[in-house]
């Protein structure tokens, strides 16, 4: 079976600190991975999504970047934190082209201090 | 652009009591809509895809119909442990599901 793991659960860092979240699947090949962001009071907002290693489209820009250096594997990165970049990261990842069920993982919480 | 408007945004049911959520979209082209449940501090589940108008779709106390502008999530007879937040999405175009901002259902003893 298909599995999403996503870490750390929780993270504080100060303004201007560099930030990696990194997301891995397994059971699966060539998934569809994505980045979505949710702040309170808001709907989840997709920052990143990527069909294949390499492949990285944006959809908001931002003081953030994503890469994908293995298939299975998905970074979502800044050099530098922001106040604003403050919420709960979500990876997921698709089975499908073009039926975008999505199965997500368990998000990290980061607090920018 | 695409709007998915989802209500009301908290609900508060006792055990047993039968009520609806509800979720209204304006879409190009809708491909599908998405039934996810989030627990508090954990990643959204998904529930149902429905791709067309008229079709529903079931899972124990859980029904979730679609029509051309709305789609609706019917919960019967619930439990304390249906507890969550109900995330509704939309697919037009492209890869990207566009989500509404949940509705928080709190159902009592």
């Amino acid at each position: 079976s298909q599995t999403i793991h996503q870490w750390p659960a929780t993270l504080v860092q100060p303004v201007g600190s560099p930030l990696s979240l990194e997301c891995t699947v397994e059971g699966t090949s060539n998934p569809n991975l994505y980045w979505y962001r949710q702040a309170a009071g808001r709907g989840l907002q997709l920052l990143f999504y990527s069909v294949g290693i390499g492949q990285i489209s944006s959809e908001v820009p931002q003081n953030l970047s994503a890469s994908r250096p293995q298939d299975r594997q998905f970074i979502l990165s800044s050099k530098k934190l922001l106040l604003s970049d403050s919420g709960f990261y979500l990876c997921a990842w698709s089975p499908d082209r073009g039926n975008e069920k999505l199965f997500f993982g368990s998000g990290t919480q980061l607090s920018v201090l | 652009e695409d709007q998915v408007t989802q209500s009301p945004e908290a609900l508060r049911l006792q055990e047993g009591e039968s009520s609806s959520l509800n979720c209204s979209y304006t879409v190009s082209g809708l491909r599908g809509l998405f039934w996810y449940r989030q627990d508090p501090g954990k990643g959204p589940e998904f529930l149902f895809t429905l791709y067309s108008a008229g079709e529903e779709k079931e899972k124990e106390r859980l029904k979730a119909t679609l029509t051309k502008k709305e789609s609706f999530l019917h919960i019967t007879a619930p439990k304390p442990e249906d507890s969550a937040t109900y995330l509704c999405a939309v697919q037009a175009t492209g890869y990207a599901l566009n989500f509404g901002k949940g509705t928080s259902l709190l159902v009592t003893p």
